[in-house]
């Protein structure tokens, strides 16, 4: 049974670090990899989908990338700003109907 | 604007009732997907639809039942037989099953008491 790990649970960083959040998985047989972001009391929103041929998928500040072969993945979040504060999950996709498995989530906190 | 919407956001009911929760998208997605959030724990799915007029349990069905009558709607039952229904509940949706980005409604948050 896949099971999706996130460390740390919580982080908190002066504006303008750069941080790297780790995921990891247990079986590397995946489809693919997706990061998403919550912020309180709201939804998920999609940030990058690394494909399993991938090694890294980049937009803007945030760059993720992939080794399935250790059932790694890193969000790297360039430039830190208050506004990057939330939660931060991974979930893996096993390629059966997007049934994704998710992490529990690294709570992020950027101070001003 | 594309989207998913579910409602309401807040949900309130006694013990022993049952109650659905609404999910609507209008992003001709073919697949969508009901999950349970609780705290300290990964999203659980609770049943998924990769077509019209069908429908697979997921990982925590039992108490919940799902209906896909249309393309864009996918309601959840919480029955009086799941055992712990307060949850934060996430419909999401995806253009086909099997690789595609999902797209997550903003929640509804159920208090079962």
């Amino acid at each position: 049974k896949q099971e999706v790990t996130q460390i740390p649970a919580a982080l908190s960083v002066p504006e303008g670090e750069n941080l790297v959040l780790n995921c990891s998985f247990t079986d590397s047989a995946i489809y693919n990899l997706q990061w998403f972001r919550q912020d309180p009391g709201k939804g998920l929103t999609s940030l990058l989908l690394i494909q399993s041929s991938q090694r890294e998928q980049t937009s803007g500040r945030l760059n993720a990338s992939l080794d399935k072969s250790s059932g790694r993945s890193t969000l790297y979040i360039a430039a830190s700003q208050p506004g990057d504060s939330a939660t931060y999950l991974c979930a893996v996709d096993t390629g059966t109907a997007s049934k994704l498995t998710f992490g529990t989530g690294t709570r992020l906190q950027v101070t001003l | 604007d594309g989207g998913i919407t579910q409602s309401p956001k807040y949900l309130f009911r006694k013990e022993g009732q049952n109650v659905t929760l609404s999910c609507e998208q209008n992003l001709n997605h073919d697949a969508m997907y009901w999950y349970r959030q609780d705290p300290g724990q990964g999203l659980r799915l609770i049943y998924y639809s990769q077509i019209v007029n069908d429908f697979q349990k997921g990982d925590i069905a039992e108490g919940y039942s799902v209906s896909r009558e249309k393309k864009e709607s996918f309601p959840l039952t919480v029955t009086s037989a799941q055992k712990n229904p307060t949850a934060f509940y996430l419909c999401a949706s995806s253009i086909s099953a099997g690789g595609s980005p999902l797209h997550f409604g903003n929640g509804t948050r159920l208090t079962v008491t």
